[in-house]
């Protein structure tokens, strides 16, 4: 079946670091990908996604490229901020089948100032 | 655009009592999702519909939990009886479907059993 394998947490990190969270994923054709982030308190949304390869998502300074060949969407963005804390969830639908959206365990993300 | 609604937000219960949770979702969104958070993990999969059919419920405990999606719209959730470890976070979520369309979430059902 479909699944996708995140980067552990958590991840403390100083403010304007670089920011790299791995995600790798397993899957029948040729699945749409996402990164969605939950603030503390809210709901999940969406931040970012990609449907087909070589595709860069692009979203509040987050980049995410589908690699066909090595099936990752690492997640990266170049200078963190504080208010980027939050836990982010990488995810997959898959084009065959039932589209069934499938979520890895998620990353938490601390920004120190 | 309205998003999704759920509700309530918040639910405390004894163990083996009953709780049932609602969502509508986006107006046109013919997928709709059930999902379980529980604390410091990623959302569990309990049922998917594709307009009032199920898609998939493989990860749904029969035995306490039910769904369903009157005339492809809004959806119900129960639980019954309730354990302690039913604890967590329950999302709704809806999209167009179709295989590459985003899925929007509401801000989720808190349960706590007691």
């Amino acid at each position: 079946g479909n699944s996708v394998t995140q980067m552990e947490g958590p991840v403390t990190l100083s403010e304007e670091a670089f920011l790299t969270i791995n995600c790798t994923y397993t899957a029948t054709g040729y699945p749409s990908l996402f990164w969605y982030v939950q603030y503390p308190g809210e709901g999940l949304q969406l931040l970012l996604k990609a449907t087909k390869a070589d595709d860069k998502g692009s979203n509040k300074g987050f980049e995410a490229t589908y690699r066909k060949e090595t099936t990752s969407f690492h997640l990266e963005k170049g200078s963190v901020q504080v208010s980027d804390s939050a836990v982010y969830f990488c995810a997959l639908i898959s084009n065959f089948g039932n589209e069934k959206l499938t979520f890895g365990t998620g990353t938490r993300l601390t920004i120190i100032p | 655009e309205a998003g999704v609604a759920q509700s309530p937000r918040y639910k405390i219960i004894e163990k083996r009592q009953s709780v049932a949770f609602w969502c509508n979702p986006i107006s046109g969104h013919a997928t709709l999702y059930w999902y379980q958070q529980i604390l410091g993990q990623g959302p569990k999969l309990l049922i998917q519909f594709q307009n009032n059919g199920v898609v998939d419920d493989s990860q749904l405990p029969k035995d306490r939990f039910s769904a369903e999606r009157l005339k492809g719209v809004d959806s119900t959730l129960k639980i019954q009886p309730a354990k302690l470890e039913d604890s967590a976070v329950y999302l709704c979520a809806s999209s167009l479907g179709q295989g590459i369309a985003e899925a929007f979430f509401g801000q989720g059902t808190r349960l706590t059993v007691v």
